[in-house]
């Protein structure tokens, strides 16, 4: 275990559900990103949270919804998704947020959407 | 923004072989790490270092900072060693952590 847990590990969903995936880390850390993997690609960063506050959006199309109750804590709400959407969600934290000391990552969540 | 840029793209060894794998990159940082992936997809963190030497069991890495590159040592490989190998950095400027597109290993027995 790194310290970051991600659930689910696995979810397979239709277009029209309705998903989270969850994120905590118990490090103490204060960032919290979400990042996208597809296959064939290299990971892309979909969200920054510092403190709690949503500090970067890279251009993610709006059926991802993120959201940081505490700073130990990270969602990403899913909703009419597509299938191209299907791709490894890793979830990472850091002490700070200029990345010094590195970051953490979770395992992962491989979603599929059908 | 950064690039990263990590070589080769592919690596095949036989067990008990050493490697040595590249990570080349444009801009100074202040942050750079390396990864291995494993076959379940959690990346794993190996070495923070954005500048000097460390070394850890088999595993050693340097990064010169001032020529922009970084090199990851494996001695003695073994099939567990197989996998993607991550390179990434951030400047310091943002939070980005911009990754290089991955080394692949196998470690063949």
């Amino acid at each position: 275990e790194t310290g970051v847990t991600q659930t689910p590990r696995h979810l397979v969903m239709g277009m029209t559900n309705k998903k989270s995936l969850k994120c905590e880390q118990h490090l103490g850390h204060n960032a919290m990103y979400w990042y996208k993997q597809s296959a064939k690609k290299p990971l892309e960063l979909m969200f920054v949270y510092n403190f709690k506050e949503q500090t970067e959006n890279n251009s993610v199309p709006s059926r991802f919804s993120p959201e940081c109750p505490n700073s130990s804590h990270l969602f990403l709400h899913l909703h009419t998704l597509q299938p191209e959407d299907s791709a490894l969600y890793l979830c990472a934290s850091s002490r700070r947020l200029d990345g010094v000391m590195g970051y953490t990552f979770g395992s992962g969540t491989r979603l599929t959407v059908v | 923004g950064i690039q990263v840029e990590q070589s080769p793209p592919d690596l095949i060894l036989q067990e008990g072989a050493n490697s040595t794998l590249r990570c080349n990159f444009s801009d100074s940082v202040n942050n750079l790490q390396w990864f291995h992936q494993n076959p379940w997809g959690q990346l794993i963190n190996l070495f923070y270092i954005p500048s000097g030497t460390k070394q850890n069991g088999r595993l050693s890495a340097t990064t010169v900072a001032t020529e922009r590159y970084s090199l990851l040592y494996i001695s003695s490989s073994q099939t567990t060693d197989s996998g993607v190998y991550f390179c990434a950095v951030s400047t310091g400027a943002n939070s980005k952590l911009t990754f290089g597109k991955g080394i692949t290993l196998s470690v063949r027995p």
